[in-house]
């Protein structure tokens, strides 16, 4: 069974210009969230997707970040425009459902370096 | 107070030794418990989840779990080199509402096993 893709592994941009991740969620998974994971620290959850409907976005900063899951499959992060605080890792997970008994699977990450 | 608290560490033990980790948290309505292991530049890996309280082994790995005193652990007998990484403690939300499957980390214990 394939794992959590995303795509680019590493992206270094300048402070004010916009940049966007992509996930692709392991088949059949249902919920896929995005986290931000900055250095010493543990993931924090930017957003949560149950098929392609947002469930949770109460700590993704809506004035420069957005993210999208059109078709209940993949999905896009955004970050327009970036800060020098956005610099971090960019972390997508999945799981089948949304309940608290499901396991949940990282993709291997995106390190963002805003300049 | 932090929602789910670790010791940042570094927590160093020698190679054979047992190595026990430690997490608390605040959500007293928590229903699901996880372990990850995070390598050096790569993404969190599931190596543990426990559900109620007690004990669960699974090879060198056991996770304990105390809702009661809002407290989960995992220890590693045997240690090696190997395990040389850091670990995060992740608890999950059973309340209905935004926080149903939220995933919240520590900020995780970096262990480090000397031979």
């Amino acid at each position: 069974e394939a794992g959590v893709a995303q795509s680019p592994r590493y992206k270094i941009i300048e402070k004010r210009q916009s940049v966007a991740f992509w996930c692709n969620p392991i088949s059949g998974h249902a919920t896929l969230y995005w986290y931000q994971q900055i250095l010493g620290q543990g993931p924090k959850l930017l957003i949560q997707f149950q098929n392609n409907g947002v469930v949770d976005d109460s700590q993704l900063p809506k004035d420069r970040f957005s993210a999208e899951r059109l078709k209940g499959v993949d999905s896009t992060l955004k970050i327009q425009p970036a800060k020098l605080e956005d610099s971090a890792v960019y972390l997508c997970a999945s799981s089948l459902r949304r309940t608290p008994y499901n396991e949940q699977f990282f993709g291997p990450g995106t390190r963002l370096t805003v300049l | 107070q932090k929602e789910v608290e670790q010791n940042s560490g570094p927590l160093s033990v020698p190679e054979g030794a047992i190595a026990s980790l430690n997490c608390t948290y605040s959500d007293r309505g928590s229903q699901s418990f996880f372990w990850y292991r995070q390598y050096s530049g790569k993404s969190p890996e599931l190596i543990m989840s426990i559900y109620s309280n007690g004990d669960k082994e699974d090879g060198r790995f056991t996770a304990q779990l105390n809702k009661a005193s809002q407290y989960v652990s995992l220890l590693i007998r045997d240690s090696q080199p190997s395990d040389s990484a850091t670990y995060l403690c992740a608890v999950r939300g059973g309340a209905g509402g935004t926080s149903y499957g939220k995933l919240t980390f520590g900020q995780g214990t970096i262990l480090t096993v000397h031979p």
